[in-house]
């Protein structure tokens, strides 16, 4: 069974930083690429970054582009975003998700963590 | 970047109806295309990938439909379990976007 298991949420100040991780298990986890996806209240979701499965490779969304970066360590199977910076709108909830690669239906999000919540505050 | 926008932003359905979200791109985007249920507490589900193909374990009543930048949802069926808040993505390119939502209420 598929499971990521999403650690690190916690209450930062503005301009502070903070880094998640993402436990993967169930699958190959060097095979496949990884996502962070956020929920932002009142917003809705937001697609945050994107790292091959080589680690060789990453995207970032706008927003967050200078400020977060996405790692992985694939001998722990696991995941990272170290945010630097952080902001009242990085409030959320933080997701990692698992990238699927379908012939001819190409890359989408097929498996998701429940998530660790972020809150940016003084 | 690929605009994705979504509409309604919410309703309120009876049990047993069919209901539809709309989701338009800015731009063509082929089939590329998803859809996802968010629920409060648990991990978003794929609901719909490559625009029409139905994840597995998703029940049948949930389909999508389009190419290119209109698409859409439908939930024939309405169940109680189906109240959650729908968002489809575009993959196509970076960054992927996803629709501000919908909300959907059962009455």
């Amino acid at each position: 069974e598929v499971q990521l298991v999403e650690s690190g949420g916690a209450l930062v100040q503005p301009g502070g930083s903070l880094t998640l991780s993402c436990e993967a298990s169930g699958f190959t986890f060097s095979g496949f690429e990884m996502n962070w996806v956020r929920l932002v209240p009142g917003e809705g979701l937001e697609w945050v970054s994107y790292i091959s499965n080589t680690g060789a490779t990453t995207h970032y969304g706008d927003s967050v582009k200078g400020r977060f970066t996405t790692s992985r360590d694939n001998a722990k199977s696991s995941l990272f975003l170290q945010m630097n910076n952080l902001r009242a709108e990085d409030t959320g909830i933080y997701y990692c998700a698992r990238e699927y690669y379908g012939f001819l239906a190409g890359y989408y999000l097929d498996y998701w963590g429940q998530g660790t919540p972020v809150t940016v505050s003084s | 970047a690929i605009r994705v926008a979504q509409s309604p932003s919410s309703f309120s359905a009876s049990i047993g109806d069919r209901v539809t979200i709309t989701c338009r791109a800015s731009q063509d985007i082929r089939t590329y295309l998803g859809w996802y249920q968010v629920k409060p507490g648990k991990a978003p589900k794929l609901l719909i990938y490559a625009a029409s193909f139905l994840q597995g374990e998703v029940p049948s009543r949930f389909s999508g439909r389009g190419s290119g930048t209109d698409f859409t949802l439908t939930i024939s069926d309405l169940q109680s379990e189906d109240s959650a808040t729908y968002y489809c993505q575009q993959y196509y390119a970076y960054p992927r976007t996803f629709g501000p939502g919908t909300k959907v209420e059962i009455k």
